[in-house]
């Protein structure tokens, strides 16, 4: 049963463009949803969070979007650059539990 | 942020041997680290829950007896990968929250393991 589920895969976005991308829980009990960064051949980098308290949060030029009823949550990155092209996965958590990651979503941002 | 540093970033071992990854919070003290593992273009998997002083919690599917954990500090967390084979070949990542409760988690830079 996939707890955590992320779309779309992949991503092409042009320079400047929104990207956008959504994941969906199932587990009403997590508290913590995080989104990280990847790189090939890196660990991921937490890139911003969000708890169910708040419905948005905003760092710079990423947002998180959060819709508790729906159980959704998503990834806003804004004035898209090619240094933005990476894998992203959401993950979810429950009182410091260990992370549940989405699939990923490869993103590319055309210059 | 916390700073997580993971040990060797990549190695190559002949079937059959061992191999040890060591993972080190380095400005905090984590009671609890995670292990993950993850193939090329997929997600990562959650391995097993590492707990300072105590046998670790191993996920559905995982050989306890082939994928060793010891976290005997706060600060290291070692996963042994014993009598590897080629289709251990992956790339590991460990991972430490800070202390508390719904608090960051930040991960290791990951070690790519390849066994022929």
């Amino acid at each position: 049963q996939q707890q955590v589920k992320q779309s779309p895969q992949s991503l092409i976005v042009q320079k400047g463009g929104i990207s956008i991308i959504n994941c969906a829980y199932e587990n009403t009990a997590f508290d913590y949803f995080p989104w990280y960064q990847q790189f090939p051949g890196k660990g991921p980098a937490l890139l911003i969070a969000i708890r169910p308290d708040v419905s948005e949060k905003k760092e710079g030029r990423f947002t998180i979007s959060f819709n508790k009823s729906a159980k959704q949550f998503s990834l806003h990155i804004m004035d898209s650059q090619p240094g933005d092209s990476a894998t992203y996965f959401c993950a979810a958590t429950q009182a410091g539990t260990a992370l549940i990651f989405g699939k990923g979503t490869t993103l590319s941002v055309s210059s | 942020g916390a700073v997580v540093s993971q040990h060797p970033s990549w190695v190559i071992c002949k079937s059959g041997t061992s191999v040890k990854i060591e993972c080190r919070s380095l400005d905090f003290q984590a009671t609890t680290m995670f292990w993950y593992r993850q193939f090329p273009k997929q997600s990562l998997m959650l391995m097993a829950t590492s707990n300072e002083g105590s046998k670790a919690t191993y996920e559905q599917g995982v050989e306890k007896d082939k994928f060793l954990i010891n976290h005997a500090s706060l600060t290291l967390s070692t996963l042994t990968v014993t009598s590897a084979h080629p289709e251990d070949s992956s790339f590991y990542i460990c991972s430490a929250r800070l202390p508390g409760v719904n608090t960051e988690a930040f991960f290791g830079q990951g070690t790519r393991l390849t066994v022929v």
